[in-house]
């Protein structure tokens, strides 16, 4: 039972590059997002979808791009990585919307990427 | 704008202890209210989800509470114990939105 798994762990990019974070969940969810986590801030939406071929903008959406081909797969690309990109990123899923259902969301362990 | 606020952002309890961490918001318009649990370098664990028409959910030693006119949720932790050390952050749905706050972190020691 995989749950929601996030690949990789860890990376590093110098600015300017570009990279996908690999989110799959093996639960049947409907519903997934990417939140960013950075200290005294909480976490933030980046982006988030319904179902497959539905994405749409979260909080803080610029310099990131989603795209959702499968109800399994949610990978986040970032375009041309930045300083300010730095960050904790987490993918989570739930069954009928984390935004307004009343289902929980289950989280992946995270990726924790630096840019330099 | 909508905001979630905890305080403390940490609490040192010994173990045995019954405590409670808090949780503000801003909108008394909440669809449902989420307690989460972070160990360091993991993601969250979902602990308990409390709808807008529930007063409080438990779960063994966790109970969670919804009080939408005063706009709080308070997580009571029964007999607290070492690995219950962690951060506890809770997240408010509110017109469509989910909103995190930024956590209590947890220490109980021996």
């Amino acid at each position: 039972n995989a749950g929601v798994t996030q690949t990789p762990k860890f990376q590093v990019l110098k600015t300017g590059q570009s990279m996908t974070l690999q989110c799959a969940q093996d639960m049947n969810h409907e519903y997934m997002s990417w939140y960013r986590q950075d200290p005294g801030m909480g976490l933030r939406l980046i982006h988030y979808s319904v179902g497959a071929g539905i994405t749409d903008q979260g909080e803080v959406p610029n310099g990131y791009n989603v795209s959702r081909s499968t109800t399994e797969d949610f990978p986040l690309r970032l375009l041309s990585a930045a300083p300010s990109q730095t960050s904790v990123y987490f993918c989570a899923s739930s069954t009928t919307g984390g935004i307004g259902g009343n289902s929980p969301l289950h989280f992946g362990n995270g990726t924790r990427l630096t840019v330099t | 704008k909508q905001e979630v606020t905890q305080i403390p952002a940490a609490l040192s309890v010994p173990e045995g202890e019954n405590l409670v961490l808090n949780c503000s918001f801003t909108d008394s318009a909440i669809y449902n209210l989420q307690w989460f649990r972070q160990d360091p370098g993991k993601g969250l664990t979902s602990l308990l989800l409390i709808q807008s028409s529930q007063r409080e959910q438990t779960s063994g030693r966790l109970n969670a509470s919804l009080d939408k006119s005063s706009g709080r949720s308070t997580l009571y932790i029964a007999a607290s114990q070492p690995g219950d050390s962690a951060t506890y952050l809770c997240a408010a749905t509110i017109s469509g939105k989910l909103t995190f706050g930024t956590g209590t972190r947890l220490q109980v020691t021996l």
